[in-house]
Parts: structure tokens; sequence; C-alpha cells
């Protein structure tokens, strides 16, 4: 079983709507969640942390669920610029430990 | 503050070649770390240093060696290139474990391509 398990997608919305992802991680001892954003052909760029209150960045919430060990990402108002694939990545209790998720691609449409 | 750099940005190979990507960070991180990224197959370590001089095997290490010698500075070596070396290859970095709640800064990445 991997480690971290992401619905590739693709999710194809039209501008405006609302979409949630969701990321299933298997270590009920991981300490520290994040999603990160990448645009075909560049390198992963960290979209936001993910804590266990939850918290939101402008259109961005993440949200962390640790008794079902998952964490979701809803993005409101979607713009064309949110085209982009989302990682979902998991930090164990060993420092050195990332786990990223395949990724999910969500294609906003005019 | 350039983050995290990779040089070279492509490069194509003949098997059998050897070379190195440099990956370079200012930002006093104490981890460092290599990737590779092929399609469908998300980013897999390959290997991985939590300080200058230390360097430690991720999940796909083999036909890949590393050197950090400097702090920041951090090599990737391909003795012999095969084509299944063919991949983007990303540099990332990130502090240590006290600062358990920050993420990971990548590089721009590799474009390498084994003929």
């Amino acid at each position: 079983r991997k480690e971290v398990e992401q619905d590739p997608g693709p999710f194809n919305v039209p501008e405006g709507a609302t979409v949630a992802f969701n990321c299933t991680y298997s270590n009920s001892a991981s300490q520290s969640f994040f999603w990160y954003r990448q645009d075909c052909r560049k390198e992963p760029k960290l979209l936001m942390s993910v804590y266990s209150s939850g918290n939101e960045d402008g259109r961005f919430t993440a949200q962390l669920n640790r008794a079902s060990q998952y964490i979701s990402l809803l993005i409101r108002d979607s713009k064309l610029s949110d085209s982009a694939t989302y990682l979902c990545v998991v930090r164990s209790d060993n420092f050195n430990k990332f786990y990223f998720g395949s990724g999910t691609k969500l294609n906003v449409k005019p | 503050n350039a983050g995290v750099t990779q040089t070279p940005k492509f490069r194509v190979l003949k098997t059998g070649q050897s070379m190195t990507l440099l990956c370079a960070q200012d930002m006093n991180h104490e981890y460092m770390y290599w990737y590779r990224q092929d399609p469908g197959m998300g980013l897999r370590l390959i290997h991985y240093s939590v300080g200058e001089g230390t360097t430690a095997k991720g999940e796909v290490p083999d036909g890949y060696n590393v050197s950090r010698l400097k702090k920041q500075n951090f090599l990737l070596g391909l003795e012999s290139a095969a084509p299944s070396q063919t991949s983007v290859y990303f540099c990332a970095s990130s502090y240590s474990s006290n600062r358990a709640a920050s993420g990971k800064f990548f590089g721009p990445g590799t474009r390498l391509t084994v003929l």
C-alpha cells in the first residue's frame, strides 16, 4: 500500500466553481502535512501547510482529519490559473521522510 | 535569495557516459534531497543528506552517488548512465526536524535524457 494516495483526476471544472481534493495517508504517526502545487514542466511549490485545526489562505482551505487519516484541499471561486497538479505530502515522525502523493490534476476551463 | 538552484537545466547523455548534477541552496537548510520524477510515478527519493559530510540512501539509490562537501551544495552523480535514468531530477532542501512544520523547497529541475 502506498504511503500517500490521491485521486489522479483530472478534475475538469468551470471558472468560479468550488472543487475539493482528498488525500489519504497510511502512517498514523505522521506529523506534518502539506499541499504542493506543480505546474506542467515546473518544480513543485509549497502551497500551504495543513494544521490540525484547519487553515485557510485566501480561496484555499486545507483540513486534516487524523482519525480517518486524510487531508483535504478546497479551492473556492476557481481561476484559470489554478490549473495545475496538486501534490499531497506527508512528513513522518522520522524527520527525513517526506511521502509524496502522485498528484491530482485540476483543469479549470473558461 | 536565489533559493534552490540546479545546473544544468537540460542534458542529453549516451549510455555509459557519466555526469554530475549540481544543487545549491542559500537558505542555510540542513537537509537536502535528490528526487526523480517520471510520468505517472510521482516523486521518488534517490538520496538525501541531513548535514555536511553525511548522505543516505532513499527509495531508488541504485546507479547514483551523492556528496555533500559543503552545507549549501549537494551533488548527484551518474557513473554510467542508462536509458532507465531518463527522467526529471529535482533537488530540494528543508530545515531540520526541530522545525517540523516547514516544507521543502525545490529547485527548477534538470531534464536528463539518456540515449
